[in-house]
């Protein structure tokens, strides 16, 4: 069936520190989302892709979205402790309405 | 404006027992959908109901259903509780159900259901 990895799936990285996780689907994917759970808490929307190629900015995070629209990544410049938390992708399924990626769970060393 | 709200908050049951949980979305969102959380299966969608209507299902038994009022409000119910239905419970709202997709996702805080 579908899947939606995602690596790594801890990153314990010196505040400062630059981090990346990647989104990988074993299918291609119309739009990919990113969410954000801080540590207790719910899934926060984050940015939303859909076209290939496409390269979106927030501050400090960089979304990917591949030219094969069948991975993505988030790159974050210069953590800081408040982007401590769990990163997840996600998108359209075709067993289901959605699929989440597993998450990366970034922690940071202050 | 109000976000998604989810009572209660925290659930204690036993094996054998059903539970109903509630979502209110966010207003003039029409959309509900619910995710189970668990460390070993991480965020896995069970349903979404859209204008009273069940609109997509995960690959959940039977024991789980929900349903949603005229006014956008859901509940999910689990019948016969075994222990591997302890999990956080995530309701999310959208507007609606994207067309080309899936639409933003907006999460309430979720409810901690623990089956002893």
């Amino acid at each position: 069936g579908q899947q939606v990895m995602q690596i790594p799936q801890y990153q314990h990285v010196q505040e400062g520190e630059d981090f990346t996780t990647y989104c990988n689907s074993s299918t291609t994917l119309s739009n990919i989302q990113w969410y954000k759970q801080r540590p207790g808490g719910h899934p926060v929307f984050l940015i939303q892709l859909v076209k290939s190629g496409e390269v979106k900015k927030q501050k400090r995070l960089t979304f990917q979205f591949g030219e094969a629209k069948k991975n993505s990544s988030l790159h974050i410049t210069a953590t800081q402790t408040t982007d401590v938390g769990t990163y997840f992708c996600a998108g359209p399924s075709s067993a289901s309405k959605i699929i989440f990626g597993s998450g990366t769970r970034l922690s940071i060393r202050p | 404006k109000a976000g998604v709200t989810q009572t209660p908050r925290y659930l204690i049951k036993t094996r054998g027992q059903q539970v109903t949980l509630s979502c209110s979305p966010i207003s003039g969102h029409r959309s509900v959908s619910w995710y189970q959380q668990t460390p070993g299966q991480g965020l896995q969608f069970l349903f979404e109901y859209f204008s009273e209507t069940q609109r997509n299902k995960g690959n959940f038994p039977g024991r789980f259903s929900g349903r949603q009022f005229s006014n956008s409000r859901s509940e999910m119910n689990v019948s016969t509780l075994e222990l591997g239905d302890s999990a956080l419970y995530l309701c999310a709202s959208s507007l609606a159900p994207g067309l080309a997709g899936v639409d933003t996702q907006y999460f309430g805080p979720g409810t901690r259901l623990t089956v002893l």
